[in-house]
């Protein structure tokens, strides 16, 4: 079993629709990671977190250590944000990362 | 554009070869790190190095090895390559706030194909 699931695998959305990825994790962890990866390769770092929530434009990530869960919203969503969003977690002290399958995100115009 | 480079692109070898993968991290960065992206495997953390020391070691192979140069490049070096070493090898730098505020910055990757 791997040590970071998310959910779902797959989403296609419609332009505008508010979307939901989820993160669980079954380790003790000191930091969480989301991802963008784009079609092509490049890798984009969007939040760290350790706690609470963080905001950035039009993405919102949560995280609740307790429940060893995070997730990332997008609002209004548009094409441009189709991509594969990952989920990564950092342990304790050391600086290496474990990483979701992935979740590829299409939003349809 | 992330400030990080990695070259080659792309890369296409024979099985059995051994190949140079380098990176050139975001100027004044301290730290590397270096993952290995396959279809099967998804993401997996190789090695990190941190201003020529090695800080954390992952799944590498022992076919793979790294290390970091005084400029603070880093180079990964695959040999004895096998058809399922070919994945994507992303490189991420991180500064001194890096490493406690975890912010990362990754290369656009290098495409290895090994036939």
């Amino acid at each position: 079993k791997n040590e970071v699931e998310q959910s779902p695998q797959n989403l296609t959305a419609q332009e505008g629709e508010f979307i939901t990825i989820n993160c669980s994790y079954s380790v003790g962890i000191s930091a969480l990671h989301w991802l963008q990866q784009h079609p092509g390769g490049g890798i984009v770092s969007l939040f760290m977190l350790s706690s609470g929530k963080k905001k950035h434009g039009r993405l919102i990530a949560t995280i609740n250590i307790q429940e060893k869960h995070s997730s990332l919203h997008i609002t209004a969503s548009h094409p441009r944000d189709s991509a594969v969003y990952i989920c990564a977690v950092k342990g304790g002290s050391n600086y290496k990362l474990t990483f979701g399958k992935g979740t590829l995100l299409t939003v349809n115009p | 554009d992330s400030g990080v480079t990695q070259t080659p692109k792309h890369l296409i070898t024979a099985t059995g070869q051994r190949v140079t993968l380098r990176c050139s991290p975001r100027s004044g960065d301290l730290s590397v790190y270096w993952y290995q992206q396959s279809l099967d495997q998804g993401l997996q953390f190789l090695i990190q190095y941190y201003n020529g020391e090695e800080r954390a070691k992952g799944n590498i192979l022992e076919r793979f090895s790294a290390q970091q140069f005084p400029d603070l490049h880093s180079e990964l070096n695959l040999s004895s390559l096998e058809l399922g070493d070919s994945a994507l090898y992303f490189c991420a730098s991180s500064g001194l706030a890096g490493l406690n505020t975890g912010e990362l910055f990754f290369g656009e990757g290098s495409r290895l194909t090994v036939l």
